[in-house]
């Protein structure tokens, strides 16, 4: 059974910086691209960043380009997000999903709160 | 980054059929066929329902469809059912530089 489970999430003020972890299990992690989507409470989704098998590729929102770094580590089935300069705006559920391959995305994991607050 | 552009709200008798459009341009939705539909439940994660234009995953009920005409991509629910009330959102692929992905604003589905 595929997996996907996040952790990390917290209140963090602004400017401050936080690390996201997604666990994957039950399928070849190191084969498929993966994705961070957010939602902000009460709002929409959206596309945060994706990351390729080999990390030779990675995308960024405009929002968050320059600020969050998207890693793996395919030897520890493990997604990462490291967010810097939190802003309010910032505050959403993040979501890790697993790509298809076919440009959209078919596992998601239950998402892990980030709160950027003084 | 601006989203696609998607009805707030669509409703329907059940039974009925509704369609909840999604609105791009040619770098997104008219340029490719990598459009996908999403329906999200209160407090749970999005369910992916329809892939590249109109496949539907293994799982996913026939009642739903999709097409796309121009830029514009469209999701259609036949035999509109109570369970079937939930946000939709559309996704696709935007090309440029870098190249990107895009969600819809989403559409409230309720079933009267």
């Amino acid at each position: 059974e595929v997996q996907l489970v996040e952790s990390g999430g917290g209140l963090v003020q602004p400017g401050g910086s936080l690390r996201l972890s997604c666990a994957a299990s039950g399928f070849t992690f190191g084969t498929y691209w993966m994705t961070w989507v957010r939602q902000a409470p009460g709002k929409g989704l959206e596309w945060v960043a994706n990351i390729k098998q080999d990390e030779s590729e990675k995308y960024y929102g405009d929002s968050v380009r320059g600020r969050f770094t998207v890693s793996r580590d395919n030897a520890q089935n493990s997604l990462f997000l490291q967010m810097n300069s939190l802003r309010d705006e910032d505050t959403a559920i993040y979501y890790c999903a697993r790509d298809t391959g076919k440009y959209c995305t078919d596992y998601w994991g239950q998402g892990t709160l980030v709160t950027v607050s003084s | 980054q601006s989203a696609l552009t998607q009805p707030a709200s669509v409703s329907g008798s059940p039974g009925q059929s509704i369609t909840i459009s999604c609105t791009g341009t040619s770098s997104d939705v008219g340029g490719y066929n990598y459009v996908s539909w999403y329906q999200q439940h209160p407090g749970k994660a999005p369910k992916l329902m329809i892939y590249e234009v109109s496949n539907r995953p293994s799982g996913v009920s026939n009642r739903f469809s999709g097409s796309k005409s121009g830029n514009t991509a469209s999701l259609t629910i036949s035999g509109l059912q109570a369970e079937d009330e939930a946000d939709y959102y559309c996704y696709s692929y935007r090309s440029g530089r870098p190249a990107s992905f895009v969600f819809g604003t989403g559409t409230r589905v309720t079933a009267l």
